[in-house]
């Protein structure tokens, strides 16, 4: 089972909101680890969008506007991005990440957004 | 600005080598560690390692020893990753990134494509 687990695809209309999900593999606590999420369009580089590990430590990349947030979801064990206000600009990939055991990174297999 | 500028695509025959350089620029090079992620066509991000750009000493990700080599030239801000014996499966789109404090990848090179066909 793959550290982290992301849905392979997502569509949602412009205008209305996008909820990724991020799935960290049972025995792995979301609760202790920062999720770093990152964008990146078809032919682009990935950029940062931000981080959240809980509402008092979170980071908003550089120039990233404020409808893109971040969550968890202790329930199941999970990372969330959130987009509100979708535009068709945001169809791009959309990778989670941690600091596995503060030692290595791991990267999601990432999520596909469709604005239709 | 600050920015990593990642060298040209680069097409080798299998078993060549590859030296692939990522500078940087607009801020103090050795203030932060430097990271190289692999993207194989149509596929994710995988992180292959880092380097610590004060030390020059580089952690590599599991799958990533033996044939790929991080090295610095602080001098110029310059990293590099050398890949040797390559392989058709070493074809991939090659990114460093740097990381901050926090431990974001917060600023990424342009990628550099290497092609590996006989």
């Amino acid at each position: 089972q793959p550290v982290l687990t992301q849905p392979t695809s997502l569509s949602a209309s412009p205008g209305a909101s996008a909820r990724f999900t991020c799935t960290l593999r049972s025995g792995i606590n979301v609760g202790t680890y920062r999720i770093y999420w990152y964008q990146q369009k078809p032919g682009s580089l990935p950029r940062y969008l931000l981080r959240y590990k809980s509402d008092s430590d979170k980071q908003q990349g550089s120039g990233v506007p404020s409808r893109f947030s971040g969550s968890k979801d202790a329930s199941t064990n999970a990372g969330l991005l959130l987009i509100s206000g979708l535009q068709s600009e945001d169809e791009a990939d959309y990778y989670c990440a941690i600091w596995y055991s503060s030692t290595y990174v791991v990267f999601g297999g990432g999520t596909k957004l469709t604005v239709l | 600005q600050v920015q990593l500028v990642q060298s040209g695509s680069e097409l080798k025959k299998p078993g060549a080598s590859v030296k692939v350089s990522c500078k940087a620029s607009g801020y103090t090079f050795t203030s932060y560690a430097m990271n190289w992620v692999r993207q194989a066509p149509g596929q994710g991000l995988e992180w292959m390692g880092w380097i610590n750009t004060n030390t020059g000493n580089p952690t590599y990700a599991q799958g990533f020893t033996g044939r790929f080599v991080f090295s610095l030239d602080t001098s110029v801000s310059t990293a590099y990753l050398q890949i040797s014996s390559l392989k058709a499966e070493d074809t991939a789109v090659y990114y460093c990134a740097r990381r901050d404090p926090s431990g974001a990848f917060d600023i990424w090179g342009q990628g550099t494509m290497v092609t590996v066909s006989s």
